[in-house]
């Protein structure tokens, strides 16, 4: 199957740090990539959406100036925590959709643990 | 109400055993409807889709009643490697992205 890799699988930080976060789609090209994040004993939810070449859609309540996403190619999205705080602490996840594909397939990155103290 | 409901858990089966569990979606319009299974800290994984007419993937089986707005999964004769998190995901319609809805999960854990 499709392989998405994410960079760094953990970080930890401190408060007031930026960190940024890529996710890369290894073996196919990714027009649209999304971002989850996903908090302790809770379902993913998504952040953003981003195509390629394109502003990120971003969810409600998702603070697009906080959480800076830039997807400048079919195989690179990067996803920037701004000014991190603890309780952007959380594991967040990144999926590629193929560009030939319908987005019901999404393939998941291995996701990167942020820990900010 | 949650856009999509599961419970929690944690099931705790014998391994051999048959399981099921369901997932109710509130909104009447999704359109599309998965199980994904998620290991402890980990990404989750695409385990199969739902369809309407029910489909099945080896010992996995899949429901979707949108008459009452609910999916199931069944798993047959359970073995260790089953224990994980299971999702519950349902494509959503309208809004500027086009993701994905997920449950919390259902915790499972098979027993030796």
């Amino acid at each position: 199957g499709a392989v998405v890799s994410q960079h760094p699988s953990w970080v930890i930080c401190k408060s007031g740090t930026s960190v940024k976060i890529e996710c890369r789609s290894l073996d196919f090209q990714a027009t649209t990539m999304f971002w989850y994040r996903q908090f302790p004993k809770q379902s993913l939810m998504l952040m953003a959406t981003s195509n390629e070449g394109s502003k990120a859609t971003y969810e409600q309540g998702v603070e697009k100036d906080k959480f800076l996403i830039n997807h400048a190619s079919l195989t690179l999205s990067t996803l920037t925590v701004t000014s991190a705080h603890p309780e952007d602490s959380s594991f967040y996840i990144c999926s590629g959709s193929p560009r030939s594909g319908d987005l019901d397939t999404q393939y998941f990155g291995p996701g990167t643990r942020l820990t900010v103290l | 109400r949650k856009e999509v409901e599961q419970d929690p858990g944690p099931f705790n089966v014998p391994e051999g055993a048959t399981v099921a569990f369901n997932c109710t979606y509130s909104n009447s319009a999704s359109q599309s409807f998965f199980w994904y299974r998620q290991d402890c800290r980990k990404e989750p994984k695409l385990l199969m889709s739902v369809y309407s007419s029910g489909n099945e993937d080896g010992r996995f089986t899949a429901q979707l009643n949108r008459a009452s707005q609910y999916i199931s999964l069944l798993i047959r004769d359970s073995k260790l490697s089953d224990s994980a998190t299971y999702l519950c995901v349902v494509k959503r319609l309208g809004g500027g992205a086009d993701g994905l809805t997920f449950g919390k999960g259902t915790h499972l854990i098979i027993q030796p």
